[in-house]
């Protein structure tokens, strides 16, 4: 099956500072989310991008489809940016398979 | 964004006893929903794909005799773990999507279930 890979998969910065996530994978892929799990274990829906680029704030992500990567962009991060950031994948069928995650913590 | 309902949020449990945990789509059709199991500092594992109307489709190494999935309408599906034992603690979470329409998948608050 799919093998999805991130990294860092531990990150720790400064508030105000900014950070690269990325998100490797070993198939195409038809589609690609990036998710946000607080510390409730809650995922907050990021970024729906199987291609392209998005902004949404002080987050923003691209998807290379060809090269197979994502990266999801935190800028002027804050603490409550703290958390587990997630990529997952479909690919082929319609389940999500997740990536191993970053752990971020930023402090104030 | 859609809305995905778990519950409960958690729920402790007597071992062999079965717990049953309720996913909910409020305001879409799910065509499909997935079950996800997620060990503390772990990525989440797919457990099992559902269709409304049709048997679970369980990832290797799930015990589906364990672990029950009904998707009996486009706004419901529940797991019931069935004869609990400690090792079934965990998080368990839930995700909705509509594939006809191609959508991004919604995720449930997740249930922590703990087996004393």
């Amino acid at each position: 099956g799919i093998q999805v890979e991130q990294s860092p998969p531990d990150l720790i910065l400064q508030e105000g500072a900014n950070s690269t996530l990325r998100c490797n994978f070993s198939d195409s892929v038809n589609n690609l989310q990036w998710f946000h799990q607080n510390p409730w274990g809650q995922l907050i829906n990021l970024f729906y991008i199987p291609s392209g680029t998005k902004q949404n704030g002080r987050l923003s992500a691209t998807t290379v489809a060809t090269e197979r990567y994502s990266l999801l962009y935190i800028s002027s991060s804050q603490t409550t940016d703290s958390g587990v950031y997630f990529c997952a994948v479909v690919s082929g069928t319609y389940k999500y398979i997740f990536g191993t995650g970053t752990r971020l913590k930023v402090l104030a | 964004g859609a809305v995905v309902s778990q519950h409960p949020s958690w729920v402790i449990c007597k071992s062999g006893t079965s717990v049953k945990i309720e996913c909910r789509s409020l305001d879409f059709q799910a065509t499909t929903m997935f079950w996800y199991r997620q060990f503390p500092k772990q990525s989440l594992m797919l457990m099992a794909t559902s269709n409304e109307g049709s048997k679970a489709t369980y990832e290797q190494g799930v015990e589906k005799d364990k672990f029950l999935i009904n998707h009996a309408s486009l706004t419901l599906s529940t797991l019931t773990v069935t004869s609990a034992h400690p090792e079934d603690s965990s998080f368990y979470i839930c995700s909705a999507r509509d594939v006809r329409a191609d959508t991004e998948a919604f995720f449930g608050q997740g249930t922590r279930l703990t087996v004393v």
